[in-house]
């Protein structure tokens, strides 16, 4: 299995509140990645980084920011968690950049009441 | 709008039996996946066909593609109870930055 961890797994917080989603991977690889995946929607892209402090928009990106300090570590952040953002929440990798099988971590599912 | 649409959405056969999911995309790609989810974990990677392929096999998998009609099967054989999952089809668009678009995805369940 490919080294990468969510944390937390699971959270509850209160509309309005600030909530950071760490992944963490130990396979060096170069891409990473923020879905979201709601009943009915499938999975959606948040934020992706292609590097550190490189990173770029998804199509479900409002809402949320991203940050990349180190090659191991992204993390997503809710400035102000908003019951829509209720979701379970996916990070994975990547290696080849145009052809790269994603590894995905176990999920943080994140309730917002 | 969704990239990739699964067809059917939900799938319910015999252990023994095939499966076949589908996959209908919208626009070019460079190449077409298929994903694994088992109940409250994360996707894993089951293969990769890429646009000048037109079939694929992995073990009782088997994936074709068909890009004048914009599509994709997935053929399990021989299915198992352990084969009782999700399954997502993703494609990676041309000219999309390696961003992977997930179609919503299909329920397989398999009766022992």
């Amino acid at each position: 299995d490919a080294g990468i961890t969510q944390s937390p797994r699971h959270k509850v917080t209160e509309t309005g509140t600030p909530v950071t989603l760490r992944c963490h991977q130990t396979e060096n690889h170069r891409y990473m990645y923020w879905y979201r995946q709601d009943p009915g929607h499938g999975l959606r892209l948040i934020h992706y980084s292609y590097g550190v402090k490189d990173t770029d928009k998804g199509e479900v990106s409002d809402g949320y920011s991203v940050s990349r300090s180190k090659t191991e570590d992204f993390l997503l952040t809710l400035e102000s968690a908003t019951s829509s953002q209720t979701s379970v929440y996916f990070c994975a990798i990547s290696e080849l950049r145009d052809t790269g099988e994603l590894f995905f971590g176990e999920g943080s599912r994140l309730t917002v009441l | 709008s969704q990239q990739g649409e699964e067809d059917p959405q939900a799938l319910s056969i015999q252990e023994g039996e095939n499966a076949t999911m589908n996959c209908s995309y919208k626009t070019s790609i460079n190449n077409l996946q298929w994903y694994r989810q088992n109940s409250g974990r994360g996707l894993v990677h089951l293969i990769l066909i890429r646009s000048n392929e037109r079939e694929k096999h992995s073990g009782r998998l088997r994936v074709t593609l068909d890009t004048s009609k914009k599509s994709s099967s997935l053929l399990i054989t021989a299915s198992r109870a352990a084969d009782t999952a999700s399954y997502f089809c993703a494609t990676d668009r041309t000219g999309a930055n390696s961003k992977l678009t997930f179609g919503k995805g299909i329920t397989l369940s398999v009766r022992p």
